[in-house]
């Protein structure tokens, strides 16, 4: 079955612990993204990558940092957390960065304390 | 940037009834415009998407039609039923990137 994977799907840590987020994709896919929602703002793009070793900074990158050293993951790292990132995760695949459609994982739920 | 915008922010509607739910892009150079649906505890899922040399498009009680010059574009759901309560995102796409509206949670009242 076609899926993005995301884990864990609920994390309550404490501020300026390290947390990594991961993500795999079974499809194949060159582009990688991942997104924070938030009530009122709908999804904002964190990160993406367009294929190993290449990635970039979306719209609110602050505070995280991606890696890209195998096709299928693409984890998520909090060097130190801060209360102000505690939202709903995205991970997000496609085979193109131009491709239609974008495949989600089922969200990770952050709470930073 | 892009800018999305979505209305309203949450619908109620009596399950048989139509929903309408409305976005409104800046960036003229935005081509291509998809809709997800995001169910409780899942990830967000593209149910019907148009492209800018398109007006409208159908499939099966989902439409969409978009309007170039003013810049807006709608989703329209048609005899609704429970299973369609959700909520729903729009977005644009320009220079590859995805803008995604604020989204709008649907309630289908039995």
């Amino acid at each position: 079955e076609a899926q993005v994977t995301q884990n864990p799907r609920y994390l309550i840590t404490v501020t300026g612990k390290k947390l990594t987020v991961t993500c795999s994709q079974n499809m194949n896919h060159e582009y990688m993204s991942w997104y924070r929602q938030d009530p009122g703002l709908g999804l904002r793009q964190i990160y993406y990558s367009m294929n190993v070793e290449v990635t970039d900074k979306g719209d609110v990158p602050e505070g995280y940092k991606v890696s890209r050293k195998e096709k299928r993951n693409f984890p998520l790292i909090l060097e130190s957390p801060s209360p102000n990132q505690t939202s709903l995760y995205f991970c997000a695949s496609s085979y193109s960065r131009g491709a239609t459609e974008a495949f989600f994982g089922q969200g990770t739920r952050l709470t930073v304390v | 940037g892009e800018n999305v915008e979505q209305h309203p922010s949450t619908l109620s509607v009596q399950e048989g009834d139509s929903a309408v739910i409305k976005c409104t892009y800046s960036d003229s150079a935005s081509n291509y415009f998809p809709w997800y649906k995001q169910e409780l505890g899942k990830g967000p899922q593209l149910i019907i998407d148009i492209r800018s040399n398109v007006g409208e498009k159908k499939d099966q009680r989902i439409a969409v039609t978009l309007n170039k010059t003013a810049k807006h574009f709608s989703l329209h759901i048609t005899e609704t039923q429970p299973e369609d309560s959700a909520v729903y995102f729009c977005a644009a796409r320009s220079d590859y990137k995805l803008s995604f509206g604020a989204g709008t949670t649907v309630t289908v009242r039995a």
